[in-house]
């Protein structure tokens, strides 16, 4: 079974810095997809950014961009020039072979002003 | 279209009563999912549709739950007799046939309170 694990349970940065969220998991596939989802407080699920497993290049989705370490399989998320509207809870994802999405616990960020 | 629509965005039920709730998809997803999120989680999968035909189940879908996709097109979830336990927010997400790796599309949720 797969386990998405991540270690920070609330993260704070300040308004126009850099923050990096980290996330690993736990497989014996080897193809496999990676997702950051972005959860604003009562507001619906919204993704971020997706890492195919056999692409060695970074994703990048302007602010936001993936460290992508397979063999150590790590899946961190950076947000640069932090937004207000960044504050949310942020979920790591994995996907293998089934369609189902495995989740981890979040982690809750704040932007401060 | 307006994305993946859930009702009601709020329940509030007594332990024992049965609930319904309705998901639909965004209209060219043939794949539509439930997930369920309690607090302090990431969402739980549920159960998974290809058009009217239900593929997945987890097995924390009790023989209390029951989900039907009729048509294709839209979704209900029941739970039947109710247990404080099944207090969560009830997600429901779809995709189409292709580029399923670029994600799902998820609704706003169901939050079910059972008193």
């Amino acid at each position: 079974a797969q386990t998405v694990t991540q270690s920070q349970p609330e993260m704070s940065v300040q308004e126009a810095e850099t923050v990096t969220l980290s996330c690993t998991y736990d497989t014996s596939e080897n193809n496999y997809y990676l997702f950051w989802y972005k959860q604003p407080p009562s507001r619906q699920m919204i993704l971020v950014i997706r890492q195919e497993a056999y692409k060695q290049q970074n994703a990048t989705e302007n602010r936001f961009s993936v460290n992508f370490q397979k063999a150590a399989k790590s899946f961190s998320l950076k947000i640069s020039d932090s937004q207000l509207g960044d504050t949310a809870m942020y979920f790591c994802a994995f996907r293998a072979g089934s369609y189902q999405l495995t989740f981890g616990k979040g982690t809750k960020l704040s932007v401060i002003p | 279209d307006t994305g993946v629509s859930q009702d009601p965005r709020h329940k509030i039920t007594k332990r024992g009563q049965n609930v319904t709730f309705r998901c639909d998809p965004i209209s060219e997803h043939n794949r539509l999912y439930w997930y369920r999120q309690t607090l302090g989680q990431g969402p739980e999968f549920l159960t998974y549709f290809q058009n009217e035909a239900q593929l997945e189940k987890s097995r924390l879908l009790s023989d209390r739950f029951s989900a039907e996709r009729p048509k294709g097109s839209f979704s209900t979830l029941e739970i039947q007799r109710t247990e404080q336990g099944d207090s969560a927010m009830y997600l429901c997400a779809s995709s189409p046939a292709k580029k399923i790796n670029y994600g799902y599309t998820f609704g706003s949720g169901t939050r079910l309170t059972v008193v």
